[in-house]
């Protein structure tokens, strides 16, 4: 089943503007990731927030998460025509006593983010 | 570079004829993993593995087999494939620390009729 569920599921936009793209998901975390893949390529890692942290940066990326609502979110500001592509959350699982299950991440379905010139 | 390879990047097939997707990667990572993704549905973890002769099922299995002999390698086979195996197929790597990102190899478009 899905951990991760994004929300819009499509947004567009004009360059410049700001995209905000919301992720909810069900159980304990031990960290929240937020992914990106150009149309049909793989994947690429942006940013991880940890469960104990609550904002993080990067460059114009800026993440929150809510570990009390079970979400995150992630900023593009000033979003260029490159940014278009889809980006997904990943959730990873809290460690169990043999630390073994902090490999397992589990993506939402994804948005797709279009920035218009 | 670091980086994950997968081989074939395109593959059509028919029904039953066994198959098999390379990945390697060079980073020297414990943490290996196969998914697939479809419309609609986002990448499903199809198996898994912690170490060299450690591998597990993921959320779906059905249908597919894996080995890791090799810490650097991690095939993905498809003994008798069928249409509903039709996917994009990415495998990934990452380091066993708590906080590691994970690292995607190019994807495997693979068709069955």
């Amino acid at each position: 089943s899905q951990q991760g569920e994004e929300d819009p599921q499509a947004l567009s936009i004009q360059e410049g503007e700001n995209a905000t793209m919301n992720c909810s998901y069900k159980t304990s975390i031990n960290n929240l990731q937020w992914y990106r893949q150009n149309s049909g390529r793989g994947l690429v890692h942006l940013i991880l927030i940890r469960s104990n942290e609550r904002e993080k940066h990067s460059g114009r990326l800026r993440v929150t998460l809510d570990t009390s609502k079970k979400s995150s979110s992630l900023l593009i500001t000033a979003s260029r025509a490159a940014d278009t592509a889809s980006y997904f959350c990943a959730t990873g699982a809290p460690g169990d006593a043999g630390g073994t299950s902090y490999g397992k991440l589990t993506f939402g379905q994804g948005t797709i983010l279009t920035v218009h010139p | 570079e670091a980086q994950v390879t997968q081989n074939p990047r395109y593959l059509i097939t028919v029904t039953g004829k066994k198959l098999t997707v390379t990945c390697s990667q060079n980073m020297n990572h414990e943490y290996m993993s196969w998914y697939r993704q479809d419309p609609g549905l986002g990448l499903r973890q199809i198996y898994y593995s912690m170490n060299v002769e450690v591998t597990d099922k993921g959320d779906v299995p059905e249908g597919y087999k894996v080995s890791r002999k090799e810490k650097r390698n991690f095939p993905l086979i498809l003994e008798s494939p069928s249409p509903n195996q039709t996917s994009l197929y990415f495998c990934a790597s990452r380091g066993l620390a708590e906080y590691n990102e994970q690292f995607f190899g190019p994807g495997t478009r693979l068709t069955v009729l």
